[in-house]
């Protein structure tokens, strides 16, 4: 079975700063996808990033974006410029690509607070 | 409108009472999802169902059971609730495609409390 840790529960910025997430995983499939949630304090779920694990390049959305490290199974997000909106909790989630078994597995989440 | 509609947003309820969550969405996907989150402990999945006749334990699926009434809809029943099923319950969905790794889209939540 997958397992994601994240291992840094809270964290807090200042606005405008960079910060990285941490979050690790362990697999022993090659192929499969990982993703990013944010949960801002209306408790919504949304898709912040999503890497495709035969990708080498790193995935980018805005500000946001990832440093993949396969080898060492390890998927962090950073955010750059953050800002007050940034504040949330965020997961990150491991999917297999074993057709009809694609089921999420989520860390335990980071609560991020950003610092007016 | 939300995509992922799920109600109701909010249930308090007493130990022993028959409790269903429901869940509809307007995205055509053929794939839905239960998960519970409970504080330091992420999401879990309860049950998922990846089309209407296809119905599947996920990892906490104990004191709870599902119906998938049409591809839209997806049901979430605690025949008879305990204190310890208070939690953040989201309805999730996704379609299968012709690819992989599709993101899963989720409702805003039901909060329950079980007094």
């Amino acid at each position: 079975a997958q397992t994601v840790t994240q291992s840094q529960p809270e964290m807090s910025v200042q606005e405008a700063e960079t910060v990285t997430l941490s979050c690790t995983y362990d697999t022993s499939e090659n192929n499969y996808y990982l993703f990013w949630y944010k949960q801002p304090p209306s408790r919504q779920m949304i898709l912040v990033i999503r890497q495709e694990a035969y990708k080498q390049q790193n995935a980018t959305e805005n500000r946001f974006s990832v440093n993949f490290q396969k080898a060492a199974k390890s998927f962090s997000l950073k955010i750059s410029d953050s800002q007050l909106g940034d504040t949330a909790m965020y997961f990150c989630a491991f999917m297999t690509t074993n057709f009809g078994n694609e089921k999420l597995t989520f860390g335990t989440g980071t609560r991020l607070t950003i610092i007016p | 409108d939300a995509d992922v509609t799920q109600t109701p947003r909010n249930r308090i309820t007493k130990t022993g009472k028959r409790i269903m969550l429901e869940c509809s969405q307007t995205k055509g996907h053929d794939r839905m999802y239960w998960y519970r989150q409970d504080p330091g402990l992420g999401l879990r999945l309860i049950y998922y169902s990846f089309d209407v006749k296809d119905i599947n334990k996920g990892e906490i699926s104990d004191g709870y059971s599902v119906s998938r009434q049409a591809q839209a809809k997806f049901s979430l029943s605690l025949e008879s609730a305990i204190p310890n099923q208070t939690a953040l319950y989201f309805c999730a969905t996704s379609d299968s495609g012709q690819a992989s790794g599709r993101p899963q889209h989720f409702g805003d939540g039901t909060r329950l409390s079980i007094l």
